[in-house]
């Protein structure tokens, strides 16, 4: 059973770089058919894709975030993360990750990831 | 850009009866490219629906999707006490993804 897990720091100061990080373990982040992607809750809202990315490291970005966004993949980690720049208040949010097959079937539990001083 | 719009936003049901879900795109969308989640209190979204109707893995057949051109629709046929949740469409293009904004299924 494919599980994904994220992990990172929970509060991040504004201005500066969320960084999480998600970890794949019942299956490998190098399967030529998937995607692995990251979605964000703010509190109370609706889902927001930010991006996704394959094993060989290509990626697409949400053309919202695309310009303070990067994912990476780190395949010998079979692992995937997220970096978000110049984060604010409106990017505290529940962040998932999850693998992608133009719909997402396996998700992480979720991090809360809060900007704030 | 795409954008899914979802009605009701609430929905008030009594378990056993059938709840009647909308999607509605605002352009044409192939069909392959539909999804539906439900997503519990405190926990991730879970995929139910793809490909406007095919039941993902271990979903109960109560669920059933349908649907094509700009107009889906999510069926629950017998609501259980666990169905009551936030439903979400989403579309996938070469361009990304789109969620609606959710409806929400309460106990009547």
């Amino acid at each position: 059973q494919l599980q994904l897990q994220e992990s990172g720091p929970r509060l991040v100061q504004p201005s500066e770089t969320l960084s999480l990080t998600c970890t794949v373990s019942g299956g490998s982040i190098s399967s030529t058919n998937d995607y692995w992607g990251w979605i964000r809750q703010s509190p109370g809202k609706g889902l927001e894709w930010i991006g996704s990315i394959d094993y060989s490291g290509n990626t697409y970005y949400n053309p919202s975030l695309k310009s303070r966004v990067t994912i990476s993949v780190d395949t010998s980690k079979n692992r995937f993360s997220l970096r978000l720049r110049s984060v604010n208040a409106a990017d505290t949010a529940v962040y998932y990750c999850a693998r992608e097959i133009r719909s997402f079937d396996y998700w992480g539990q979720g991090i809360l990831a809060t900007v704030s001083s | 850009e795409m954008v899914l719009t979802q009605t009701p936003g609430t929905l008030s049901l009594s378990p056993g009866e059938r709840a009647s879900l909308s999607c509605r795109a605002s352009q044409t969308v192939s069909s392959i490219y539909l999804a539906w989640y439900q997503q519990r209190p405190g926990q991730a979204p879970r995929l139910l629906i793809h490909g406007a109707s095919s039941r993902a893995t271990g979903i109960p057949d109560r669920f059933r999707g349908s649907g094509s051109g700009t107009d889906f629709t999510l069926t629950i046929s017998r609501l259980e006490p666990e169905d009551f949740a936030v439903y979400y469409c989403q579309h996938y293009s070469s361009s990304g993804f789109t969620f609606g904004p959710g409806t929400r299924v309460d106990i009547k």
